[in-house]
């Protein structure tokens, strides 16, 4: 069965810090997609980034940084030099290619909160 | 380009009351799906429309909640009677092609009392 696991329920930090958001999978298709949402206090989803099971390269965009590894089932999420305006609920999600729908199996979510 | 709209972004009904969603996804995205975060859950699929035909509704919960795509455009979601349980964010969100990253609305906050 599919399953996304977000361990981390809350973390707290101070601006400028580092922080690194796990995200755990299962599934048993070979090819499947994964994702990372954020949710703002004004409540909407935002993509923030689709990675495909057969690409393990790390991605950078400015402070975000993303490290898949299919070794350990985790796609984890690392904001470098926190901002305020990070502050939100981040969600991880998958994808299974097979189906006949692209349907998302979120996880729980991470609310970071980021203060000054 | 405009987004995903969805409304009401509140409703408080009564139990037994019926309510009806609206959501506009981004013109253009054949693919349209429902989803719901009841409090304190994960978010949950509802169901998927390619353009008016319901690619896969096995998320929806029972035979209260209709889902209905006009012309392929816009998407309604009745609750019909309303039950406490149904409380929670209904999310909508589009996209042009299957697994390429959706579009999501600011969710429709529904309360049943």
């Amino acid at each position: 069965a599919q399953k996304v696991t977000q361990a981390q329920t809350e973390i707290s930090v101070v601006e400028k810090e580092d922080v690194t958001l796990d995200c755990v999978y299962e599934t048993r298709d070979t090819t499947y997609y994964l994702f990372w949402y954020k949710q703002p206090p004004s409540g909407e989803l935002v993509f923030l980034i689709r990675r495909n099971s057969f690409d393990e390269q790390n991605e950078i965009s400015g402070r975000y940084s993303w490290n898949f590894q299919k070794s350990t089932s985790s796609f984890n999420f690392t904001i470098t030099a926190s901002q305020v305006v990070d502050s939100a609920v981040y969600f991880c999600a998958l994808s299974e290619a097979a189906r006949n729908t692209d349907k998302l199996i979120f996880g729980t979510g991470t609310r970071l909160q980021v203060f000054p | 380009e405009a987004g995903v709209t969805q409304f009401p972004s509140h409703s408080v009904i009564e139990k037994g009351q019926t309510v009806t969603l609206r959501c506009d996804p981004i013109s253009g995205h054949d693919n349209l799906y429902w989803y719901r975060r009841v409090m304190g859950k994960e978010i949950k699929f509802l169901l998927h429309f390619v353009k008016e035909s319901k690619q896969d509704e096995s998320g929806m919960p029972n035979n209260r909640f209709l889902a209905e795509r006009t012309g392929g455009t816009y998407s309604t979601l009745k609750v019909q009677p309303a039950e406490l349980e149904d409380s929670g964010v209904y999310f909508c969100a589009s996209s042009p092609w299957r697994n390429y990253g959706y579009t999501f609305g600011s969710g429709t906050r529904l309360t049943v009392v």
